[in-house]
């Protein structure tokens, strides 16, 4: 069936770091990849989508490429900030979206 | 901010009890999904409406969990006799059609607690 996996599940980074949070999906669909960041007590809100194979998208400083061949769309970012603690779901739109279980990104200073 | 409009924005319930929660979705989506967001931050998916009918809904064998997006009403989510283990977050989002390119823009959420 239709999956979406988050390996990491708390990340917590120095101000000015580089992160990447790991996502790979299962689907016998064309895969649709979404990133939704929620802050605390907010709505989830898109911070990135991609259906094309290896191209990479941005929105926010934040970027991911969609690699079909490994099934992933891993989201990076080259130096965190403060504002962007947060919780980031992957989700892979079949019928429905479908989450993965989420990362907690914790920024310090 | 979310043009998607959930109310309330909490809910507190006695076991048993009933719990009703309502969504507007964003003006011009017709597709509209409720999720439930556990205590540890993991959606599950319940129903999906396109306009008044339902698209997709999980089991809910339980027949506890009701759900409706009446003509020029909001959108609702009703449970019919609450239990502790339905205390989560229940979010509603809309789009503008089923098909899997589209963007699901959520609201902010019903935050529901069962004593």
């Amino acid at each position: 069936g239709d999956s979406v996996t988050q390996t990491e599940g708390l990340v917590t980074l120095t101000k000015g770091l580089p992160v990447m949070l790991n996502c790979t999906y299962q689907t016998t669909y064309s895969p649709f990849l979404f990133w939704y960041v929620q802050h605390l007590n907010e709505a989830p809100k898109l911070l990135l989508k991609s259906s094309t194979d290896n191209k990479r998208t941005e929105h926010q400083g934040f970027y991911a490429t969609l690699h079909k061949s490994s099934s992933s769309f891993h989201l990076q970012k080259s130096s965190v900030q403060l504002s962007d603690s947060a919780l980031y779901f992957c989700a892979l739109r079949a019928n429905v979206l479908y989450f993965g279980s989420g990362t907690k990104l914790t920024v310090e200073p | 901010n979310s043009k998607v409009i959930q109310t309330p924005r909490y809910l507190v319930k006695g076991q048993g009890q009933k719990a009703k929660m309502r969504c507007i979705p964003e003006k011009g989506h017709p597709v509209v999904f409720w999720y439930q967001q556990n205590k540890n931050n993991e959606f599950k998916f319940l129903i999906n409406f396109q306009n008044q009918e339902v698209l997709q809904q999980i089991d809910m064998t339980e027949k506890r969990f009701s759900a409706e997006c009446p003509s020029n009403s909001p959108c609702s989510l009703e449970i019919q006799s609450s239990e502790a283990g339905d205390s989560a977050l229940y979010l509603c989002a809309s789009s503008l059609s089923p098909a899997s390119a589209e963007t699901l823009y959520f609201g902010s959420g019903t935050r529901l607690t069962v004593l």
